[in-house]
């Protein structure tokens, strides 16, 4: 079985862009979490989607925005990027809110 | 104060040496998550637990709910076990997140 994907693996914008990361959840789940991972400062929440619904959001800004699609994969786009940006962005699935297992990330540089 | 605290961070153990990572909360949960984290970012959901014991292989998560207090034993250690292990927690009644814990990092030598 297919684990969470998630693309680019790498991305570079500079400052004031616009980035757009996917995720393709496990077959059959539902939900889809996304998490900011900022040097330093540990994992952070920021959207959870569920059957297309954006369910709840972490302390971001709303430059950083996302949707589900009827395929239950997500994207996340941050949009007018700034240097503080700059993360490893994880994407989580699950069925319900049970155990949630992650991608391997997209890392964002924003120069 | 941070709600999810996580004791030690640093860890550095010789191979076959017994490991206990500790994470302390301070709000209620619904669920207590074990992560590992790799060099590269990968994280891997190692247990996901409301109460009581699992085990895993030589791993080994415990949760005690009055004492909002979880641990992570990894029996028989080997260098392969380097990694951060972070400890996150669904608060109870909230939509779905986690709140992490800032990760301690092992590292087991040969």
């Amino acid at each position: 079985e297919a684990g969470v994907t998630q693309s680019p693996t790498h991305l570079i914008k500079t400052r004031g862009q616009q980035a757009t990361l996917r995720c393709s959840p496990i077959s059959g789940h539902t939900s889809v979490y996304w998490y900011q991972q900022a040097l330093g400062l540990g994992l952070q929440f920021l959207l959870w989607y569920d059957e297309g619904e954006e369910r709840n959001r972490g302390n971001f800004p709303p430059r950083f925005s996302g949707r589900q699609f009827p395929n239950y994969s997500s994207e996340l786009n941050v949009n007018a990027l700034e240097l503080e940006d700059s993360a490893l962005y994880l994407c989580a699935s699950s069925l319900g809110q049970g155990k949630q297992y992650f991608g391997p990330g997209t890392r964002l540089t924003v120069t | 104060k941070n709600e999810v605290e996580q004791s030690p961070q640093n860890l550095t153990a010789q191979e076959g040496e017994f490991i206990t990572i500790n994470c302390s909360y301070s709000v209620g949960i619904s669920a207590l998550h074990w992560l590992q984290q790799h060099p590269g970012g990968g994280i891997v959901s190692l247990f996901m637990l409301s109460s009581g014991k699992k085990k895993h292989g030589r791993l080994i998560a415990t949760i005690n709910i009055q004492e909002k207090h979880s641990s992570l034993h990894i029996t028989a250690s080997h260098p392969r076990d380097s990694a951060v292990y972070i400890c996150a927690v669904r608060v109870r009644g909230s939509q779905g997140n986690l709140i992490f814990g800032k990760g301690t990092k092992l590292s087991v030598k040969p």
